[in-house]
């Protein structure tokens, strides 16, 4: 079983939809969950953290985390064609400091 | 720019050479992590530093592999005897202490 898993897509939406991307994690105790955006060729940035659950909003992005479902999520509001990436989830484990990474899910948005 | 950066952007080497890379954290921070991104999966950690204390290594990090931060600032990553299966991105991130991480534009080797 993989630690972290993730859609690998790609997920299509057109311009200004709602576009929402999902994880789901293994260990149970993990502490930490950050969603990192990648464009082709490039390193991960990163665009979102959470650490309890419910929602967390930042301009139009919005990270949820389940920790009883062990899922995570990140919705991107009024989707443009520059969201167009590789959106890797990444999982911290309590003690650890290590990221464990999904394999990333590739959003594509039309105009 | 204050973020972090990594020298050089590109290798190409030979089959059997040794290489090196450099890695330069956000000035502030005290912990230095290098990561392995192979096309279409996410990155695989390779080991962290806590200032120039190397505290955890992945299994992935074989005898061929060394680091160092000889003083807690900047981080070189050295693969010896080089092969094929080493061709990837070579990411390295920062943070301070436990906080976020932020990565490098990375170092994309290529083992012919």
């Amino acid at each position: 079983q993989k630690e972290v898993e993730q859609n690998s897509g790609p997920l299509s939406v057109p311009e200004g939809a709602i576009a929402s991307l999902n994880c789901t994690y293994s260990d149970r105790v993990s502490q930490s969950f950050f969603w990192y955006r990648q464009y082709s060729g490039k390193s991960p940035e990163l665009i979102m953290s959470i650490y309890s659950n419910g929602d967390k909003e930042d301009g139009r992005f919005t990270a949820q985390l389940n920790k009883a479902s062990q899922y995570v999520s990140l919705l991107i509001r009024d989707s443009q064609p520059s969201d167009s990436a590789t959106y890797l989830c990444a999982v911290k484990g309590e003690g650890f400091q290590k990221l464990v990474f999904g394999t990333g899910t590739r959003l594509l948005v039309s105009p | 720019d204050t973020g972090v950066s990594q020298d050089p952007r590109h290798k190409i080497t030979k089959r059997g050479q040794n290489v090196t890379f450099r890695c330069d954290p956000i000035s502030e921070h005290n912990r230095l992590y290098w990561y392995r991104q192979t096309l279409g999966q996410g990155p695989e950690f390779l080991t962290y530093f806590q200032n120039e204390a190397q505290l955890e290594k992945s299994r992935l990090l074989s005898d061929r592999f060394s680091a160092e931060r000889p003083k807690g600032s900047f981080s070189t990553l050295e693969i010896q005897r080089t092969e094929q299966g080493d061709s990837a991105m070579y990411l390295c991130a920062s943070s301070l202490n436990r906080g976020e991480q932020f990565f490098g534009p990375g170092t994309r080797l290529t083992v012919l």
